[in-house]
């Protein structure tokens, strides 16, 4: 069966600290993609990134960066010196080629000023 | 750049009444979703279309139903509300069909009584 799992209901982090958030998936598909949505308090989702299962380069967009490891099944996420903006909820999700985007229950983000 | 708007952006409905929540694109995307967000649950599919004229049955469909009459529309309706369907829904839309990025409208809040 194909699942998402993200562990982290809740963390506070104090401004300007890092934090790693964490998302690990199942799947017998060899071929599947993984993303990363945010949603912040006004409610919209924001896709963030994707990830196929072929390209387990590590990806850094500003102070996002992305740790894919087919070897443990796992995409984490971590945000450096984080700030204020963003606080949200962070969703994982997991596509393996049908029309369902298999989402993770989220862990809510908040950074502390 | 609209990208996907949905309406209406809140409702409170009684039990019984029949409802329909719209959803239009107008990135020419082929395909579509209509997605429903409950605390701890994150998200979970209810219909989807793959393109204009085709639907299929998402994880959760019962009690909601769906029609795809163009590319740029994706109504979701319930016939007849339950407390149960409280929740936020979401529409999405890809490019196409596969593994492309979803992209998510803003979502419609309701609360059945």
């Amino acid at each position: 069966a194909q699942k998402v799992t993200q562990a982290q209901t809740e963390i506070s982090v104090v401004e300007k600290e890092d934090v790693t958030l964490d998302c690990v998936y199942e799947t017998r598909d060899t071929t599947y993609y993984l993303f990363w949505y945010k949603q912040p308090p006004s409610g919209e989702l924001v896709f963030l990134i994707r990830r196929n299962s072929f390209d387990e380069q590590n990806e850094i967009s500003g102070r996002y960066s992305w740790n894919f490891q087919k070897s443990t099944s796992s995409f984490n996420f971590t945000i450096t010196a984080s700030q204020v903006v963003d606080s949200a909820v962070y969703f994982c999700a997991l596509n393996f080629g049908n029309e369902k985007l298999t989402f993770g229950t989220g862990t809510r983000l908040t950074i502390i000023p | 750049i609209a990208g996907i708007t949905q309406a209406p952006t809140s409702q409170i409905l009684a039990a019984g009444r029949r409802m329909t929540l719209r959803c239009t694109q107008d990135m020419r995307h082929n395909a579509m979703y209509w997605y429903r967000q409950d605390l701890g649950l994150g998200l979970r599919l209810i219909h989807y279309s793959n393109t204009a004229g085709t639907t299929g049955k998402g994880e959760v469909p019962d009690g909601y139903s769906v029609s795809r009459a163009n590319t740029d529309d994706f109504p979701l309706t319930l016939a007849s509300a339950v407390p149960s369907q409280t929740s936020v829904y979401f529409c999405a839309s890809r490019i196409a069909a596969g593994r492309d990025t979803q992209y998510f409208g803003p979502g419609t809040r309701l609360t059945v009584l």
